[in-house]
């Protein structure tokens, strides 16, 4: 059955202090691995779409990486706005996308 | 461009209670879906629709009934509403399946007491 891990639960930095949320997954026939960002009270927002291992995306303090087994959303100098709820995604065959329970960042100013 | 719209935002049943939660997009997506979140846990798929007239269950359908009369509504029918159904239901839609992003609503926020 496909899963998706994402670690840790919880994270708190320093705005400033840079880091990495980790997604691992198992899944047959990965068709994408996605990144999204939940702000509190409202529905998630896309962030990026990664296809093959090897893969990189960037955007602002954001980047994203893709391994056969797992993806890091790194974030460099993260600011408060970057406090939220990141999700991991995999879709594999079907209609389905299989979410993780999410990475809840807090950065402190 | 409004993308995603559902209502209501909050609701509160109460057991053996039925209602009807409205989704509809404007951006002429064929795929629709609906997701429930609860607390710790990753989305879960209710239900989703390819296009007009074409429902099929997701991962998690029991308690939940679906229709697809147009392009752009998608609502989720629960029927006799249980404490297990408290949780916070997103409508998302996309234009394509397999590779495409989905877009999100802003929830719908449910308690059953």
């Amino acid at each position: 059955e496909d899963q998706v891990t994402q670690s840790p639960e919880a994270l708190r930095l320093q705005e400033g202090e840079s880091s990495s949320l980790n997604c691992s997954y198992t899944v047959s026939g990965l068709r994408g691995l996605f990144w999204y960002r939940q702000d509190p009270g409202k529905g998630p927002e896309f962030l990026f779409t990664l296809y093959s291992a090897g893969e990189e995306k960037e955007k602002e303090r954001l980047k994203a990486t893709l391994t056969k087994k797992e993806s890091f959303l790194h974030i460099t100098a993260p600011k408060p706005e970057d406090s939220a709820t990141y999700l991991c995604a995999v879709r594999a065959k079907g209609y389905d996308m299989r979410f993780g329970a999410g990475t809840r960042l807090t950065v402190k100013p | 461009n409004a993308g995603v719209t559902q209502t209501p935002k909050f609701r509160i049943l109460k057991i053996g209670q039925s209602m009807t939660l409205q989704c509809t997009q404007d951006m002429n997506h064929n795929y629709m879906y609906w997701y429930r979140q609860d607390p710790g846990m990753g989305l879960k798929l209710i239900y989703y629709s390819v296009g007009a007239g074409i429902t099929d269950k997701g991962e998690v359908p029991n308690g939940y009934n679906v229709s697809r009369s147009t392009t752009e509504d998608f609502p989720l029918r629960l029927e006799l509403a249980a404490p297990s159904q408290t949780s916070v239901y997103f409508c998302a839609s996309s234009y394509g399946s397999t590779n495409e992003k989905l877009f999100f609503g802003s929830g719908t926020q449910l308690s059953v007491l």
